[in-house]
Protein backbone atom coordinates (compact mmCIF):
# COMPACT_ATOMS: atom_id res chain seq x y z
CA UNK A 1 0.00 0.00 0.00
CA UNK A 2 2.97 2.74 -0.65
CA UNK A 3 2.37 5.80 -1.79
CA UNK A 4 4.12 8.53 -3.68
CA UNK A 5 7.52 8.12 -2.09
CA UNK A 6 9.96 11.10 -2.78
CA UNK A 7 13.74 11.25 -1.54
CA UNK A 8 15.84 12.35 -0.39
CA UNK A 9 13.13 14.34 2.32
CA UNK A 10 15.93 16.89 3.08
CA UNK A 11 18.65 17.74 0.79
CA UNK A 12 21.22 20.52 1.56
CA UNK A 13 23.15 22.31 -1.54
CA UNK A 14 25.33 25.03 -1.40
CA UNK A 15 24.84 27.91 -4.69
CA UNK A 16 25.90 26.49 -7.76
CA UNK A 17 25.70 22.76 -7.14
CA UNK A 18 23.36 20.21 -8.49
CA UNK A 19 20.27 18.79 -6.86
CA UNK A 20 18.54 15.66 -7.88
CA UNK A 21 14.99 15.21 -6.43
CA UNK A 22 13.21 11.51 -6.66
CA UNK A 23 9.99 10.70 -6.80
CA UNK A 24 8.18 7.09 -7.40
CA UNK A 25 4.63 7.42 -8.06
CA UNK A 26 2.22 5.11 -6.60
CA UNK A 27 1.99 1.93 -7.88
CA UNK A 28 -0.29 1.86 -11.16
CA UNK A 29 -0.21 5.77 -11.86
CA UNK A 30 1.43 6.68 -15.04
CA UNK A 31 0.99 10.42 -14.37
CA UNK A 32 3.65 12.73 -12.57
CA UNK A 33 3.08 15.98 -11.63
CA UNK A 34 6.19 18.36 -9.78
CA UNK A 35 4.49 21.46 -7.42
CA UNK A 36 7.15 23.54 -5.76
CA UNK A 37 5.73 25.49 -2.54
CA UNK A 38 7.59 28.79 -1.99
CA UNK A 39 6.72 30.84 1.29
CA UNK A 40 6.00 33.41 -0.42
CA UNK A 41 4.08 32.17 -3.37
CA UNK A 42 2.30 29.09 -2.37
CA UNK A 43 2.15 25.74 -3.87
CA UNK A 44 2.80 26.06 -7.58
CA UNK A 45 2.58 23.68 -10.76
CA UNK A 46 5.83 22.86 -12.86
CA UNK A 47 5.47 20.00 -15.04
CA UNK A 48 3.55 17.25 -15.75
CA UNK A 49 5.58 13.88 -17.58
CA UNK A 50 4.10 10.32 -18.74
CA UNK A 51 6.68 7.83 -19.42
CA UNK A 52 9.15 8.86 -21.41
CA UNK A 53 7.47 12.19 -22.12
CA UNK A 54 7.22 15.71 -20.60
CA UNK A 55 3.33 16.64 -21.27
CA UNK A 56 3.51 20.37 -19.86
CA UNK A 57 6.12 22.16 -18.40
CA UNK A 58 4.51 25.63 -18.85
CA UNK A 59 5.36 25.90 -14.52
CA UNK A 60 9.08 25.20 -14.99
CA UNK A 61 11.75 27.82 -14.93
CA UNK A 62 13.20 28.22 -18.44
CA UNK A 63 16.84 27.99 -17.38
CA UNK A 64 18.67 25.32 -14.92
CA UNK A 65 15.28 23.07 -14.28
CA UNK A 66 14.51 19.84 -15.55
CA UNK A 67 12.84 16.90 -15.29
CA UNK A 68 12.05 13.66 -16.67
CA UNK A 69 10.45 10.19 -15.84
CA UNK A 70 12.33 7.36 -17.58
CA UNK A 71 10.47 4.08 -18.70
CA UNK A 72 12.11 2.37 -15.89
CA UNK A 73 12.73 4.10 -12.58
CA UNK A 74 11.31 7.26 -10.87
CA UNK A 75 11.11 10.02 -11.91
CA UNK A 76 13.93 13.23 -11.57
CA UNK A 77 13.58 16.89 -10.99
CA UNK A 78 17.25 18.13 -11.78
CA UNK A 79 17.97 21.89 -10.50
CA UNK A 80 21.43 22.68 -11.87
CA UNK A 81 23.87 25.50 -10.28
CA UNK A 82 21.58 26.08 -7.31
CA UNK A 83 20.68 29.50 -6.06
CA UNK A 84 19.30 30.37 -2.90
CA UNK A 85 15.99 31.23 -4.76
CA UNK A 86 15.63 27.31 -5.31
CA UNK A 87 15.16 26.91 -1.71
CA UNK A 88 11.39 25.94 -1.33
CA UNK A 89 9.26 22.55 -0.48
CA UNK A 90 9.27 20.22 -3.76
CA UNK A 91 6.36 18.15 -3.59
CA UNK A 92 5.83 15.06 -6.51
CA UNK A 93 2.08 13.85 -7.09
CA UNK A 94 1.16 10.73 -9.15
CA UNK A 95 -2.63 10.04 -10.70
CA UNK A 96 -4.36 6.58 -12.46
CA UNK A 97 -5.47 9.22 -14.97
CA UNK A 98 -5.46 12.46 -16.62
CA UNK A 99 -8.25 14.62 -16.49
CA UNK A 100 -9.85 16.02 -13.05
CA UNK A 101 -8.28 12.69 -11.36
CA UNK A 102 -7.10 13.15 -7.62
CA UNK A 103 -3.73 13.41 -7.39
CA UNK A 104 -2.13 12.04 -4.36
CA UNK A 105 0.94 13.55 -3.31
CA UNK A 106 4.47 12.36 -1.52
CA UNK A 107 5.87 14.10 1.59
CA UNK A 108 8.24 16.39 -0.75
CA UNK A 109 11.93 17.67 -0.29
CA UNK A 110 12.95 20.26 1.30
CA UNK A 111 15.90 21.46 -0.70
CA UNK A 112 18.06 24.33 1.16
CA UNK A 113 20.44 26.53 -0.75
CA UNK A 114 23.50 27.83 1.15
CA UNK B 1 -7.69 31.75 -15.89
CA UNK B 2 -8.42 29.84 -12.87
CA UNK B 3 -7.66 31.46 -9.86
CA UNK B 4 -9.08 30.19 -5.66
CA UNK B 5 -9.27 32.51 -3.05
CA UNK B 6 -9.08 31.45 1.05
CA UNK B 7 -9.51 34.88 2.55
CA UNK B 8 -9.14 33.27 5.60
CA UNK B 9 -5.46 33.13 6.39
CA UNK B 10 -5.82 31.78 10.02
CA UNK B 11 -8.19 30.32 12.12
CA UNK B 12 -7.67 29.48 16.21
CA UNK B 13 -9.83 27.66 17.78
CA UNK B 14 -10.82 25.44 21.32
CA UNK B 15 -10.41 22.06 21.14
CA UNK B 16 -14.63 20.86 20.40
CA UNK B 17 -15.32 24.23 18.88
CA UNK B 18 -16.08 23.93 15.35
CA UNK B 19 -14.57 25.06 12.33
CA UNK B 20 -15.72 26.43 8.80
CA UNK B 21 -12.64 26.85 6.39
CA UNK B 22 -14.23 29.36 2.80
CA UNK B 23 -12.91 29.05 -0.54
CA UNK B 24 -14.19 30.65 -3.29
CA UNK B 25 -12.69 29.78 -7.15
CA UNK B 26 -13.36 31.56 -10.59
CA UNK B 27 -13.04 29.40 -13.95
CA UNK B 28 -15.24 30.35 -17.46
CA UNK B 29 -14.88 26.49 -17.28
CA UNK B 30 -18.12 24.03 -17.23
CA UNK B 31 -16.29 21.51 -16.61
CA UNK B 32 -14.11 21.36 -13.19
CA UNK B 33 -12.81 19.57 -10.35
CA UNK B 34 -12.58 21.11 -6.87
CA UNK B 35 -10.55 19.44 -4.23
CA UNK B 36 -9.48 20.09 -0.43
CA UNK B 37 -5.71 18.89 1.18
CA UNK B 38 -4.53 19.06 4.12
CA UNK B 39 -1.01 19.93 5.42
CA UNK B 40 -0.09 19.10 8.54
CA UNK B 41 2.75 20.47 10.93
CA UNK B 42 4.78 17.37 9.09
CA UNK B 43 5.11 18.91 6.11
CA UNK B 44 2.76 16.10 3.44
CA UNK B 45 0.36 17.08 1.62
CA UNK B 46 -3.00 14.83 2.36
CA UNK B 47 -5.95 14.65 0.08
CA UNK B 48 -9.09 14.93 1.96
CA UNK B 49 -11.80 15.68 -0.94
CA UNK B 50 -12.63 15.32 -4.70
CA UNK B 51 -15.71 17.58 -6.40
CA UNK B 52 -16.78 17.88 -10.13
CA UNK B 53 -18.43 20.80 -11.34
CA UNK B 54 -21.42 18.90 -11.51
CA UNK B 55 -22.06 17.15 -8.19
CA UNK B 56 -23.81 19.64 -5.76
CA UNK B 57 -24.18 17.54 -3.42
CA UNK B 58 -22.71 18.03 -0.01
CA UNK B 59 -21.25 15.17 1.69
CA UNK B 60 -19.91 14.54 5.31
CA UNK B 61 -17.51 12.03 6.29
CA UNK B 62 -17.30 11.31 9.94
CA UNK B 63 -16.29 15.23 11.39
CA UNK B 64 -15.92 16.52 8.21
CA UNK B 65 -18.09 18.14 5.52
CA UNK B 66 -18.44 20.19 2.74
CA UNK B 67 -20.79 22.88 0.90
CA UNK B 68 -20.31 22.85 -2.22
CA UNK B 69 -22.54 26.09 -4.00
CA UNK B 70 -22.09 26.74 -7.93
CA UNK B 71 -23.95 29.66 -7.45
CA UNK B 72 -22.06 31.35 -5.34
CA UNK B 73 -18.59 29.93 -6.95
CA UNK B 74 -17.70 28.75 -3.14
CA UNK B 75 -16.19 25.32 -1.72
CA UNK B 76 -16.50 25.66 1.90
CA UNK B 77 -15.25 22.73 4.48
CA UNK B 78 -16.42 22.52 7.82
CA UNK B 79 -14.33 20.46 10.83
CA UNK B 80 -17.32 19.93 13.40
CA UNK B 81 -16.25 18.87 17.15
CA UNK B 82 -11.86 20.00 16.35
CA UNK B 83 -9.15 18.33 18.08
CA UNK B 84 -5.89 19.14 18.28
CA UNK B 85 -4.48 16.66 15.77
CA UNK B 86 -6.85 18.68 13.09
CA UNK B 87 -4.00 21.67 13.55
CA UNK B 88 -2.99 22.28 10.00
CA UNK B 89 -3.20 24.52 7.17
CA UNK B 90 -6.05 23.52 4.70
CA UNK B 91 -5.71 24.17 0.83
CA UNK B 92 -8.75 24.45 -1.53
CA UNK B 93 -7.24 23.72 -5.00
CA UNK B 94 -9.14 23.96 -8.46
CA UNK B 95 -8.09 21.82 -12.16
CA UNK B 96 -9.63 21.75 -15.41
CA UNK B 97 -7.97 18.80 -16.46
CA UNK B 98 -4.62 18.10 -14.41
CA UNK B 99 -2.63 21.22 -13.53
CA UNK B 100 -3.95 21.92 -9.56
CA UNK B 101 -4.24 25.67 -9.22
CA UNK B 102 -4.41 25.56 -5.21
CA UNK B 103 -5.03 28.97 -2.84
CA UNK B 104 -2.82 30.35 -0.76
CA UNK B 105 -4.03 28.03 2.40
CA UNK B 106 -5.65 28.70 5.76
CA UNK B 107 -3.79 27.74 8.94
CA UNK B 108 -6.07 26.09 11.93
CA UNK B 109 -4.86 26.10 15.32
CA UNK B 110 -7.00 23.81 17.33
CA UNK B 111 -5.89 24.62 21.62
CA UNK B 112 -6.31 22.25 24.21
Amino acid sequence: NAGVMQNPRHLVRRRGQEARLRCSPMKGHSHVYWYRQLPEEGLKFMVYLQKENIIDESGMPKERFSAEFPKEGPSILRIQQVVRGDSAAYFCASSLYRQGETQYFGPGTRLLVL
Amino acid sequence: AQKVTQAQTEISVVEKEDVTLDCVYETRDTTYYLFWYKQPPSGELVFLIRRNSFDEQNEISGRYSWNFQKSTSSFNFTITASQVVDSAVYFCALSRDYKLSFGAGTTVTVRA
